[in-house]
C-alpha cells in the first residue's frame, strides 16, 4: 500500500531556532510531494511542492523543503523558527500516472517555544 | 478573492438522521475533492469530482455516503443514516484542472460533523 510516515507526532523547538519536521514516502514511480499546515480549527494551507528538478524547494512564510529520492524523504526545514509556526503540518504525496488524489502522512505538531 | 467555502463549520446530528455537507471552489474551479480526518489522523481521500461527474470515488464508504456536484451550485457530501464513527471533520479541496497530478489543491476550513 502506498503510504507517506511523518515519524515524529511532535517537534519542540526555541524561537529563532532551525527547525526540521521529517517526512518519508512509499508511494509508485516519482511522486509529487507537498507540504501543509493546519492552524487550530482552520483548514489545511499550501507550503509548498515538488514537482521536479532542483531537490531544495522554497515556499511560503520562510519554509523550505529537501527532496531527497535515494531516502524517499522529503524533509521541511527553515533556518529561524517563529512562535507563530506553531501548527499541524502535513506532508502529502501524489504517486504519478495517476488523478490527483492526495496520500497525507497522520501529521506533526510543532510547537515552537518563546 | 474568496477562498473554498463550506458549510456549515459545525454540524450536530443524532444518530440516524441526514448530514448534508457543502462546498463552493475557488472561482475558477472546476475539481473538487473531499477528504475525511478522523480525531488525531490524517485526511482520507474520500471522493474526487468534476462538474456532473463523479471521477474517482475509491475513498467512499459503499453504503450511506455520496456525493455530487451540479453544473449550478456547490458540491454536496450527503452522510445518510449517520452513526457515531462518521464524526470527524470533513474537507473539501478544489484545484484549477486536474489533468496530471501537479495541481496544487487549496482547502477549505472543514465542516466537523458531531454525530450524537
Amino acid at each position: 500500500a502506498q503510504s507517506v510516515a511523518q515519524p515524529e507526532d511532535q517537534v519542540n523547538v526555541a524561537e529563532g531556532n532551525p527547525l526540521t519536521v521529517k517526512c518519508t514516502y512509499s508511494v509508485s514511480g516519482n511522486p509529487y510531494l507537498f507540504w501543509y499546515v493546519q492552524y487550530p480549527n482552520r483548514g489545511l494551507q499550501f507550503l509548498l511542492k515538488y514537482i521536479t528538478g532542483d531537490n531544495l524547494v522554497k515556499g511560503s512564510y520562510g519554509f523550505e523543503a529537501e527532496f531527497n529520492k535515494s531516502q524517499t524523504s522529503f524533509h521541511l526545514k527553515k533556518p529561524s523558527a517563529l512562535v507563530s509556526d506553531s501548527a499541524l503540518y502535513f506532508c502529502a504525496a501524489v504517486p504519478s500516472g495517476g488523478y490527483n488524489k492526495l496520500i497525507f502522512g497522520a501529521g506533526t505538531r510543532l510547537a515552537v517555544h518563546p | 478573492n474568496a477562498g473554498v467555502m463550506q458549510n456549515p463549520r459545525h454540524l450536530v446530528r443524532r444518530r440516524g438522521q441526514e448530514a448534508r455537507l457543502r462546498c463552493s471552489p475557488m472561482k475558477g474551479h472546476s475539481h473538487v475533492y473531499w477528504y475525511r480526518q478522523l480525531p488525531e489522523e490524517g485526511l482520507k481521500f474520500m471522493v474526487y469530482l468534476q462538474k456532473e461527474n463523479i471521477i474517482d470515488e475509491s475513498g467512499m464508504p459503499k453504503e450511506r455516503f455520496s456525493a455530487e456536484f451540479p453544473k449550478e451550485g456547490p458540491s454536496i457530501l450527503r452522510i445518510q443514516q449517520v452513526v457515531r464513527g462518521d464524526s470527524a471533520a470533513y474537507f473539501c479541496a478544489s484545484s484549477l484542472t486536474g489533468s496530471g497530478t501537479t495541481e496544487t489543491q487549496y482547502f477549505g476550513p472543514g465542516t466537523r460533523l458531531l454525530v450524537l
